[in-house]
């Protein structure tokens, strides 16, 4: 079972706001990834709330206590995949990643 | 650009010994990065292996690290998995990943991934 708690799945039509949430983070910061099956994983957000070049600013994140959430304002089409968070849990001496969130575009 | 290249058998019989090889191109294995493999089992999600840092220091996710054991080749900028006593559970697809150093480290770039199937 993954450390860190997302949805299985959430959905919106074209221009839609969707917010996927991460629960479990403790008081780590959050990074987030996009995959699509078949390619390569991609750096969505680090550190909370940052975006690397070349990521739409469509995409947003923020952190909350013991919560992270990614948040895709104006969904499109193309933003149709799997959502990944990532922190580390000195606990467990590792990296963990959440379970994955499927969003799909309606 | 950094890219990363997996490489290696597709097929390990249970009981073997799973192996791979990363080569990175457009930077070089000797840069302030640790090198990581993580792995997506079909339909499940992401699970970190483990790293490495060009000075030869590793980490292993303690659920793997009796049967993992990860090196590089600065000669050849590349670094390696190997992942012994294999069984069907170890069937998944093999990311290498550069692993950026922070607070908490993040991962950028990706390999493309590469499926490693186990099974007589």
């Amino acid at each position: 079972q993954p450390v860190l708690t997302q949805p299985p799945s959430v959905s919106g039509a074209p221009g839609q706001t969707v917010t996927i949430s991460c629960t479990g983070t403790r008081s780590n910061t959050v990074h987030w990834y996009q995959h699509l099956p078949g390619t390569a994983p991609r750096l969505l957000i680090y550190s909370n709330n940052n975006r690397p070049s070349g990521v739409p600013d469509r995409f947003s994140g923020s952190k909350s206590g013991t919560s992270a959430s990614l948040a895709i304002t104006g969904v499109q089409a193309e933003d149709e995949a799997d959502y990944y968070c990532q922190s580390y849990y000195s606990s467990l001496s590792a990296s963990v990643f959440g379970g994955g969130t499927k969003l799909t575009v309606l | 650009q950094v890219q990363l290249q997996e490489s290696g058998p597709g097929l390990v019989k249970p009981s073997g010994t799973l192996s791979l090889t990363c080569v990175v191109s457009g930077g070089s294995i000797t840069s302030n990065n640790w090198w990581s493999w993580v792995r997506q089992p079909p339909g499940k999600g992401l699970e970190w292996i483990g790293q490495i840092y060009y000075s030869g220091s590793t980490h292993y996710n303690p659920s793997l690290e009796s049967r993992v054991t990860i090196s590089l080749d600065k000669s050849k900028n590349q670094f390696s998995l190997n992942l012994t006593s294999v069984t069907a559970a170890d069937t998944a697809v093999y990311f290498c990943v550069r692993e950026v150093p922070s607070g908490i480290n993040w991962f950028d770039p990706w390999g493309q991934g590469t499926l490693v199937t186990v099974s007589s």
